[in-house]
């Protein structure tokens, strides 16, 4: 039963055109995290949600940019998508409370033409 | 800030043979050590996570890995791989900061099994 559901799982999209991704949770977990994995690198964290709260990572570039509209869903933009952007985008949710492990979704493999 | 260290990118190993995946971070305080799994096509899961305690943690699918502080290490073992451990191995460490875990990640290690 998948519980993290990420759609689509594969993206295309053109340089400069935006895309939005987005992830799912049936775990009513506080805490919604974004990746960005590229080939053969560690998972980067992109920025995540406390509940409402958004804290974004210092390194992330202004041109991604995330909402949370309720607890279940999280998306997230990217505003011009360059050529350097091509990545599996994970998304991952945790309880927040107290050290719970991190529960992910298959990802999303986006392409930008 | 926080940085974890894998240093096998690749690992090989027949069927049956022992395997043991090096881990090392570097936060000196009080840290939570994860290894998470990605079978080809799959999601990471988590295979096995320490808080505190037994520093020899077992997990799932006959894995274990064993924390010793004084080297900041969580190195990942098992004692006879089978083929369908053929995967990728993330080693992570997170920090609770303002009630939320930041985790950071190693840059994995694939490991094959031949059968």
């Amino acid at each position: 039963d998948a519980m993290v559901i990420q759609n689509p799982r594969y993206q295309v999209t053109q340089f400069g055109k935006p895309v939005t991704l987005s992830c799912s949770q049936t775990l009513n977990h506080n805490v919604m995290y974004w990746y960005q994995q590229k080939s053969s690198q560690a998972p980067k964290l992109l920025f995540h949600y406390y509940d409402k709260d958004f804290n974004n990572e210092a390194d992330t570039p202004d041109n991604f940019q995330s909402r949370r509209p309720n607890t279940s869903f999280c998306f997230l933009d990217i505003r011009s998508p360059g050529l350097g952007d091509a990545a599996m985008y994970l998304c991952a949710t945790s309880r927040g409370v107290g050290n719970q492990p991190q529960h992910f979704g298959d990802g999303t493999r986006l392409s930008i033409l | 800030a926080q940085s974890v260290s894998q240093h096998n990118h690749h690992v090989i190993l027949s069927e049956a043979a022992s395997l043991e995946l090096g881990c090392n971070y570097s936060y000196g305080g009080t840290v939570n050590l994860f290894w998470y799994v990605q079978y080809p096509g799959q999601h990471l899961q988590l295979l096995l996570k320490y808080f505190s305690g037994d520093p020899l943690v077992k997990g799932i699918k006959g894995f274990e890995a064993e924390f010793i502080k004084s080297k900041f290490s969580f190195n990942l073992r098992k004692p006879s791989v089978q083929w369908s451990d053929t995967a990728e191995y993330f080693c992570a460490v997170n920090e609770n900061s303002g009630g939320y875990q930041k985790v950071t990640f190693g840059t994995g290690t694939k490991l094959q099994v031949i059968p």
